[in-house]
């Protein structure tokens, strides 16, 4: 079965500085990778997805993530961040065979400070 | 817009009590689950269903049961709560497959048990 880490529990950030949230995976095969951001007091929003082909990823709000095959990693980044940006963020990986479910890591939170 | 509907943002119950918490989908999704989110421990699964009245168990789905009697409708039931069993609740409905699928989150709900 897949595993899925965000080593980093808590990052904080100036606005306007760059941001890279770390993800590292454990799987046979390329999986199936997402990013998630919880703002407070709502549910999951995906950010982007990375499926096959071109290793770096555009998402929504500014985001992008690069898939790094050797380094089982797929960190997420962005040049600047705005307050607003402040909230949860929750890498996820779902197997390529077989009919696993997502598996999500324990998440990031993110602080912006001005 | 897409939308998934938790009917209850905030529950408090006692021991013993039995629970529901109810999830609405008006996207014609699938696949509907029921997560469950403590710090530090990320989104675990509890239950998710792929079509009416069919249920599969997920990673921690001792002490809740699900049913699904109609597409929109996800419902997770606690028999007798008890206090490990505050948390927030999030639902979730996706269209595609387990793995790959984009989920589409509600708000969540948090139960306190007393």
């Amino acid at each position: 079965a897949q595993s899925v880490t965000q080593p980093d529990i808590h990052i904080t950030v100036s606005e306007g500085a760059s941001l890279e949230l770390r993800c590292n995976y454990s799987y046979g095969a390329t999986p199936y990778l997402f990013w998630y951001v919880q703002s407070p007091g709502q549910g999951l929003q995906l950010l982007l997805k990375y499926f096959s082909g071109d290793t770096l990823v555009q998402g929504i709000k500014g985001f992008e993530a690069e898939f790094k095959r050797s380094q089982s990693s797929f960190n997420l980044r962005k040049p600047s961040v705005h307050w607003s940006d402040a909230a949860e963020y929750f890498c996820a990986v779902g197997a390529t065979f077989g009919n696993e479910k997502l598996t999500f890591g324990t998440g990031t939170r993110l602080t912006i400070i001005p | 817009d897409v939308k998934v509907t938790q009917s209850s943002r905030y529950l408090v119950k006692r021991t013993g009590e039995k629970v529901f918490l109810e999830c609405v989908q008006d996207m014609d999704h699938e696949n509907m689950f029921w997560y469950r989110q403590d710090p530090g421990l990320g989104l675990r699964l509890i239950y998710f269903s792929y079509d009416v009245k069919m249920k599969e168990k997920g990673d921690i789905p001792e002490g809740y049961s699900v049913s699904r009697e109609k597409k929109e409708r996800f419902s997770l039931i606690l028999e007798s709560a008890s206090t490990n069993q505050t948390s927030m609740y999030l639902c979730a409905s996706s269209l595609q497959g387990f793995s790959f699928g984009e989920l589409f989150f509600g708000e969540g709900s948090r139960l306190t048990v007393l």
